[in-house]
């Protein structure tokens, strides 16, 4: 019964280029959340997805990110020319649908370098 | 918009005793839910205890229990006999009971670092 999968686990990327995230749900789970620690801070909200479907991304900037979640396959967090600012753990929730949002379970994250 | 204030940003215990970590929220809604996440040094987030804010019985999963005190929106966790692995970032987090827009997002405080002392 695997857990929620995020990879790769650590990517480091230069100023300007792509990161791309990926986080497989939980089996049975349809809805995913991406969250962003920033060193020293706690996790701030950034996007939550339904199979084809964005369903909130107030959380997310404006530029240069964005997020998917298709039909087959993981979610991809898309960070594109990426800066130093960006330098960050970033998580994937998955939770099962019918309103169980209580039971976000967490993927062990990715830490993004930028250089 | 909800905020969590955890004012206590590092503490530290002797093992086999008893620590407090403080957590106050802000909201204007009577219904909501409240969590503490534990983060080891591995990063996984790990939920540690929920309480639901409907419910005047304080949660308890084995050697961590809460106190909530709703009126002063106090969420305080205690941690009994405190074992090396207890050693990690605890996060307190809200969510809102309400559907409609936000209404599945987890706002965290900025976490207390615990070291659990041999």
């Amino acid at each position: 019964n695997a857990g929620v999968m995020q990879n790769p686990r650590h990517l480091v990327r230069r100023r300007g280029q792509e990161a791309r995230l990926r986080c497989s749900p939980m089996k049975g789970h349809s809805h995913v959340y991406w969250y962003r620690q920033l060193p020293e801070e706690g996790l701030k909200f950034m996007v939550y997805l339904q199979k084809e479907n964005i369903i909130d991304e107030s959380g997310m900037p404006k530029e240069r990110f964005s997020a998917e979640f298709p039909k087959e396959g993981p979610s991809i967090l898309r960070i594109q020319q990426v800066v130093r600012g960006d330098s960050a753990a970033y998580f994937c929730a998955s939770s099962p649908a019918g309103g169980a949002r209580l039971e976000q379970y967490f993927g062990p994250g990715t830490r993004l370098t930028v250089t | 918009a909800q905020t969590v204030t955890q004012s206590q940003p590092e503490m530290s215990v002797q093992e086999a005793e008893t620590v407090t970590l403080s957590c106050t929220y802000d909201t204007s809604e009577s219904n909501y839910y409240l969590f503490w996440y534990k983060q080891p040094p591995s990063r996984q987030m790990i939920l540690v205890i929920r309480q639901e804010a409907y419910k005047q019985q304080n949660a308890t999963e084995n050697r961590f229990s809460v106190n909530f005190q709703k009126a002063a929106k106090s969420f305080s966790l205690k941690i009994s006999d405190s074992q090396l692995g207890d050693t990690a970032m605890y996060f307190c987090a809200f969510m809102t009971a309400y559907s409609g827009a936000g209404s599945y997002q987890l706002t965290f405080g900025k976490g207390t670092k615990l070291s659990v002392i041999p």
